[in-house]
């Protein structure tokens, strides 16, 4: 049972635009929610994170929006750039279980 | 620093050789974790340390034996692995405060190939 899914497995944006990755999750207990980019044969790099007793994260390109009532995310990349291709994992914990549960990813696509 | 290293980049291993994955941090986190990747999947949870001490061990086959020496070092060591366990090995390491969760930092990975 996938407890987070990023039901879009791939995206692709101009140059500029607007690039909206969506992460859905079923479990309640889950109250810290995090965004990691991942280049091919790398490490996972964290992004952003959000906490459950806030609705929206700002870190300069990135904003993470939370929908607790709906136990959705999203991650919004303003403006995007080619070096923003890459996969985009959403990841989620939960109180007193300190592992992440990640999404099957999104494939972000920015073309010049 | 937020960085997270991993040693060695690349092994590969016959299924009845004895190897060892390290991973090193030194961000004073006392929470370090192993996770497992497969191509085209999401990193998946193997094991836990918190404040050197074993806490998550997700059903891992014995074949994989993490050790924690001190607060910046993790291990995992391989034994009679199958070729199945083929993956990318990714070491995390994040704060530890009470029931709070706080960001995982990862190192770049072992690429793993069992023959």
């Amino acid at each position: 049972d996938q407890q987070v899914k990023q039901n879009s497995p791939s995206l692709s944006v101009q140059e500029g635009r607007i690039s909206i990755l969506n992460c859905d999750y079923t479990n309640s207990m889950f109250d810290y929610f995090l965004w990691y980019k991942k280049y091919p044969a790398e490490g996972p790099t964290f992004l952003i994170s959000i906490s459950s007793i806030k609705d929206k994260n700002e870190d300069g390109r990135f904003t993470v929006f939370l929908n607790k009532s709906a136990k959705h995310l999203s991650l919004h990349i303003v403006p995007s750039q080619p070096g923003d291709s890459a996969v985009y994992f959403c990841a989620a914990s939960g109180t007193g279980r300190r592992a992440l549960t990640f999404g099957s990813g999104t494939r972000l696509q920015v073309q010049p | 620093d937020t960085e997270v290293t991993q040693t060695p980049k690349h092994l590969v291993m016959g299924m009845t050789n004895k190897k060892s994955l390290k991973c090193e941090q030194h961000m004073g986190h006392r929470a370090m974790y192993w996770y497992k990747q497969k191509a085209k999947k999401p990193p998946e949870l193997m094991f836990v340390y918190s404040y050197e001490k074993l806490s998550i061990n997700e059903s891992v086959p014995s074949r994989f034996s993490p050790e924690c020496p001190n607060s910046s070092l993790l291990n995992l060591h391989l034994h009679a692995l199958q070729p199945e366990d083929s993956a990318l090995y990714l070491c995390a390491s994040s704060q530890v405060s009470g029931q709070s969760s706080y960001e995982q930092y990862f190192g770049p990975g072992t690429r793993l190939t069992v023959t």
